[in-house]
């Protein structure tokens, strides 16, 4: 059964600083998201990783899978304050094409 | 183009009454997945639409949930007889099909059973 994990589960910085959001799962899959979710809002999807060692990058948000690790980080580089929010890793098992089983969140503060 | 839409976006409910929540999934899409968050949890699997083909309800917690899905568009989640721990956030989410696609959420239904 797959498992994901995130950590921290909670993170608070302030503003200028980098840092990185870590989602580990139990087996092998093929696809990974990244969501986040502003306070009373939905969800936004972030980023799609379907290849070992793919990179993508948005703003000061970039992310990457590493399938033999079984790992996906997300980097946050100079942080602002409008990054304030809980993102989510989702991954999907290779025994369905639509499950996705979500970590926990990790909320994240950012202080100016 | 519009986004995939939830009505109410609020509901309050005694327990023991039975609720709607509606979601409009983004047109031409043709994945429609509902999920369940609890207060400062993650997202919790309930029930699957592709096409015309039969729904995965694996997620579904107990007999008193049920959902159906019209026309391939519109669905609808239907929970019986509320019970306290039914209190959530109600997401729904489409695709364009299954696999890599990426979903696309809904604002959610906040339900609240008193």
């Amino acid at each position: 059964e797959l498992k994901v994990e995130q950590n921290p589960l909670f993170l608070s910085m302030q503003e200028g600083k980098n840092y990185t959001i870590y989602c580990n799962y139990s087996t092998t899959s093929d696809r990974l998201y990244w969501y986040r979710q502003d306070p009373g809002k939905s969800l936004e999807s972030l980023f799609v990783l379907l290849s070992n060692g793919a990179v993508k990058q948005e703003g000061r948000l970039m992310a990457s899978l590493d399938t033999k690790a079984r790992l996906s980080t997300l980097h946050i580089t100079a942080a602002v304050h409008d990054l304030s929010a809980t993102y989510f890793c989702a991954v999907g098992p290779l025994d369905s094409n639509y499950q996705l089983i979500w970590g926990a969140g990790t909320k994240l503060i950012i202080k100016p | 183009g519009a986004g995939v839409s939830q009505s109410p976006s609020n509901k309050v409910t005694e327990k023991g009454k039975d609720v709607e929540l509606r979601c409009d999934p983004i047109s031409g899409h043709t994945a429609l997945y509902w999920y369940r968050q609890s207060l400062g949890q993650g997202l919790e699997f309930l029930i699957y639409f592709q096409g015309n083909s039969a729904p995965d309800k694996s997620g579904l917690p107990s007999d008193r949930f049920s959902a159906e899905r019209t026309g391939g568009s519109v669905s609808t989640l239907t929970i019986q007889r509320t019970q306290q721990e039914d209190s959530a956030v109600y997401l729904c989410a489409s695709s364009w099909t299954s696999g890599s696609f990426e979903q696309y959420f809904g604002p959610g239904t906040r339900l609240t059973v008193t």
